[in-house]
């Protein structure tokens, strides 16, 4: 069985520019779930994506965004970078088996900005 | 909103020790989760403690869940080189509520 996958691996943007990241879930997992790991502020919470709606979202300006497809994959959206949101971009997905099921990870986007 | 704290924030044991990770919560745990982070990688899920005295293993990895849900510890037996890593809590935010807060992780060394 496939795990999540994310692509790209690496991403170098310039301040201003916009970036996309690209998230395939685990086959029968309807949720996704974005995470920011920013050097020294550990695993923050972006996103959450089930059915193709945005059940959730942390505490992280509107430039943040993204979208869930009909094949479940997802697509993270940061508009206007700037220098700090240089950092390792997680996606997770879980089953659709209720509270409580684990997250899956993969294995992240390095976006840097300059 | 939920925080988790982890200790000790780093550790560094010799091969074949023991060593204990600690994660706190300040509310009542709605499923705790244990994940190892290699660095500049993904998450790979350890375990998940539910109940309140829960105890779980996996080759030499043991996680507890206390009684009153507040506090978890993962157990690593006659550590190996391949334990090294970041290890991560998370659990979830409250009934209902699906996606997790995690702690700030324990980096852990094996010297061989």
């Amino acid at each position: 069985e496939a795990g999540v996958t994310q692509s790209p691996t690496h991403l170098i943007k310039t301040r201003g520019q916009q970036a996309t990241l690209r998230c395939s879930p685990i086959s029968g997992h309807t949720s996704v779930y974005w995470y920011q790991q920013a050097l020294g502020l550990g695993l923050q919470f972006l996103l959450w994506y089930d059915e193709g709606e945005e059940r959730n979202r942390g505490n992280f300006p509107p430039r943040f965004s993204g979208r869930q497809f009909p094949n479940y994959s997802s697509e993270l959206n940061v508009n206007a970078l700037e220098l700090e949101d240089s950092a390792l971009y997680l996606c997770a997905s879980s089953s659709p088996a209720g509270l409580n099921s684990p997250l899956h990870f993969g294995n992240g986007t390095r976006l840097t900005v300059t | 909103s939920q925080e988790l704290e982890q200790s000790p924030q780093s550790l560094i044991v010799q091969e074949g020790k023991n060593l204990t990770i600690n994660c706190t919560s300040s509310k009542t745990l709605y499923g705790l989760y244990w994940y190892k982070q290699k660095y500049g990688e993904g998450l790979i899920f350890l375990m998940m403690l539910q109940k309140g005295g829960e105890e779980k293993s996996h080759e030499k990895i043991t996680a507890k869940l206390d009684e009153k849900k507040q506090q978890s510890s993962l157990h690593i037996t006659a550590s190996q080189p391949s334990h090294a890593g970041i290890y991560l809590c998370g659990a979830g935010s409250g009934a209902g509520s699906y996606q997790l807060t995690f702690g700030k992780g324990t980096k852990l060394s094996v010297i061989p």
